[in-house]
């Protein structure tokens, strides 16, 4: 069974530039979680999405945007990019709801210059 | 508000060593805790504790979570340098269907 992918592994973008950032759950699973792991913190809370909808967003701002396609694959956007978007963007998903935790797939390292 | 706060945040100790990573939270309803492992990207998944005082194991890694004190602890026995990685605390906030970490801690393994 493939577990959660991530495309791409890595990114260089410039500041005010626009990213895309790609992830597939794991097969069966409807659910795909969004975090931001920046250099030295941890995992900060981006979006959720189920069935195609978006649940849930963390405290971020309005240019980081995604959706979950019919397949329940999903893409992050990021517009305007600034420098302190440099970060570790992690993909997770779930069968049984998150009291059983993710599932969580490599990252996309993006680094913004 | 709801929150995992973990440490030491990092930790040097010679292979063969016990460590001891302490992680406390206060989560509004909460659920059950999890530890994670996170070498260099995915962060995999250790243990899942939701019952106080009953040990978790898994080889020379055990766990176990006090539900009147809000804490858990991830012991390590006979470290080896496999075991340097960050460890990640987190805990299910249900509704908002997320589940929330904290810091880690960095654990780095001396030959």
């Amino acid at each position: 069974e493939a577990g959660v992918t991530q495309s791409p592994t890595h990114l260089i973008k410039t500041r005010g530039q626009q990213v895309t950032l790609r992830c597939s759950p794991i097969s069966g699973h409807t659910s795909v979680y969004w975090y931001q792991q920046a250099l030295g913190l941890g995992l900060q809370f981006l979006l959720w999405y189920d069935e195609g909808e978006e649940r849930n967003r963390g405290n971020f701002p309005p240019r980081f945007s995604g959706r979950q396609f019919p397949n329940y694959s999903s893409e992050l956007n990021v517009n305007a990019l600034e420098l302190e978007d440099s970060a570790l963007y992690l993909c997770a998903s779930s069968l049984q709801g998150v009291n059983y935790g993710y599932t969580f797939g490599s990252g996309t390292r993006l680094t913004v210059v | 508000e709801d929150k995992v706060v973990q440490s030491p945040l990092s930790l040097v100790v010679h292979e063969g060593d016990t460590v001891t990573l302490n992680c406390s939270y206060e989560v509004t309803n909460f659920r059950s805790l999890l530890w994670y492992k996170q070498e260099k990207k995915a962060p995999t998944f250790l243990f899942m504790l939701t019952s106080s005082g009953i040990e978790k194991k898994s080889g020379r890694l055990s766990s176990i979570l006090d539900k009147k004190e809000l804490f858990s602890i991830l012991n390590i026995t006979a470290t080896q340098t496999g075991d340097s990685a960050v460890y990640l605390c987190a805990s299910p906030v249900s509704s908002a269907s997320k589940i929330i970490f904290g810091s880690g801690t960095r654990l780095s393994i001396r030959p």
